[in-house]
């Protein structure tokens, strides 16, 4: 079947510098995007959303970016911090909130 | 506000035992959901309820799992037996209405023996 994926599984990077996490959708019906935190031992946290009318959305020290021509989702963070570092996931829905598809995630490492 | 509030955050029990868990949502969520969650892996869902009302449970393992959520609010979620295979996190999550962001708790991690 159609899922989600991410491009890399690991990302490391120093504090103050801008990340980018990358996702991969299959699913071109797929209408509604969102992005997760989450840090070991927690649930996932919600950072920010978008609906595929849009192609950009920001938030606080978060983008998130839709190509839909290449079915490519990204999640830009400024000024990285080490409070950052978590496994991020990017989720799909065709139609609503209701029934999300989830990405299998990627590391953010964050050095001081 | 509070979050989702799950129980217990730990188990570990013998494959073949049952087990259950316990989901508090977030007061006025009337969508509650429950994932399991493979280490490595995104969430996956298992079952879906408006209010009292379970709408998605096609991924729910019939034969083993079961799930209420008897009042429109707390949930539980059961499995009997046990298996292997069933060790995972299981996470609950809520949100006001099925077009409405999903909040998650912080799991129940399932250990099977």
């Amino acid at each position: 079947g159609e899922s989600v994926g991410l491009h890399l599984p690991t990302l490391s990077v120093q504090e103050g510098d801008n990340s980018i996490i990358n996702c991969a959708y299959s699913n071109s019906a797929s209408d509604y995007f969102i992005w997760y935190k989450q840090e070991s031992g927690k649930g996932p946290q919600f950072i920010i959303d978008i609906r595929s009318n849009m192609d950009k959305r920001q938030g606080q020290r978060v983008t998130v970016l839709l190509n839909k021509t290449v079915k490519h989702l990204s999640l830009q963070i400024a000024a990285t911090q080490p409070g950052d570092s978590a496994v991020y996931f990017c989720a799909e829905n065709i139609g609503g909130y209701s029934t999300l598809t989830f990405g299998k995630g990627t590391m953010l490492l964050v050095s001081p | 506000e509070a979050g989702v509030v799950q129980s217990p955050r730990y188990k570990i029990i013998e494959k073949k035992q049952p087990v259950a868990f316990w989901c508090n949502p977030i007061s006025g969520h009337n969508t509650l959901y429950w994932y399991r969650q493979n280490l490595g892996q995104g969430p996956e869902l298992l079952i879906r309820y408006e209010n009292e009302e379970a709408v998605d449970d096609s991924q729910l393992p019939k034969d083993r799992f079961s799930a209420e959520r008897l009042k429109g609010v707390d949930s539980t979620l059961k499995i009997q037996p046990a298996e292997l295979g069933d060790s995972a996190v299981y996470l609950c999550a809520s949100s006001l209405d099925r077009v409405q962001p999903q909040h998650f708790g912080d799991g129940t991690r399932l250990s099977i023996l």
